[in-house]
């Protein structure tokens, strides 16, 4: 079984300010994917960026960066310089070797002008 | 290239009537996924497709929930009675990728919201 946790409901941050979206894993796939997703109000779900159990380097898109730490069993999104359209709801994800994504319970995230 | 198209965007319904929503994944990806999303809460599978067979409905509540993906396109899911707690999104996505293969990267169609009343 998977399991995704983001213990943070709601984080605010500064416009151009960096903020860190919090997320941890448990699976028993020696295999897996770790993926993040940004849900507006809209309701789309929009990826973001992936991250491969076996990649060596941290994945980065743009502003976007993941923090994976195998050991630890994590899997943080660093957003830098925020901007009043990242305020969406984040979701983590894991998929196994299944291909099946399961979510955690996200993260709502606010930019301030 | 197109997106995965879902309808409807929104339907309310009565308890105990029966609705159904249909997906068109992206062209030529094999699997499908519905995902229910209640309010404030993450994504749920409900049922996996692969071409037009199921992989995985274990968290499908068979008795009033049915999914169909005839000729390995195009996919209905059904509700039928409907329950007030089955007001939720319903999340098409369809992946290239099948088990095991690839990065497992979903694409999302925007939803079909339903409200039970």
């Amino acid at each position: 079984a998977q399991k995704i946790t983001q213990t943070q409901p709601g984080m605010f941050v500064q416009e151009k300010e960096a903020v860190t979206l919090d997320c941890t894993y448990d699976t028993s796939d020696p295999s897996y994917g770790l993926f993040w997703y940004k849900q507006p109000s809209s309701g789309e779900m929009i990826f973001l960026i992936y991250q491969g159990s076996y990649d060596q380097q941290n994945a980065t898109e743009g502003r976007y960066s993941l923090n994976f730490q195998k050991a630890r069993k994590s899997a943080n999104l660093v957003i830098s310089a925020s901007q009043l359209g990242d305020s969406a709801m984040y979701f983590c994800a894991m998929a196994g070797s299944a291909r099946q994504l399961t979510f955690g319970s996200g993260t709502q995230l606010t930019v301030l002008p | 290239e197109a997106g995965v198209a879902q309808s409807p965007r929104y339907k309310i319904i009565e308890k105990r009537q029966s609705v159904a929503f249909w997906c068109n994944p992206i062209s030529g990806h094999a699997t499908l996924y519905w995902y229910q999303q209640i309010l404030g809460q993450g994504p749920k599978l409900l049922i996996q497709f692969q071409n037009n067979g199921v992989v995985d409905d274990s968290q499908l509540p068979k008795d009033r929930f049915s999914a169909e993906r005839l000729k390995g396109v195009d996919s209905t899911l059904k509700i039928q009675p409907a329950k007030l707690e089955d007001s939720a999104v319903y999340l098409c996505a369809s992946s290239l990728d099948l088990p095991g293969q690839g990065s497992g990267e979903l694409f999302f169609g925007e939803g079909s919201r339903l409200t039970v009343l």
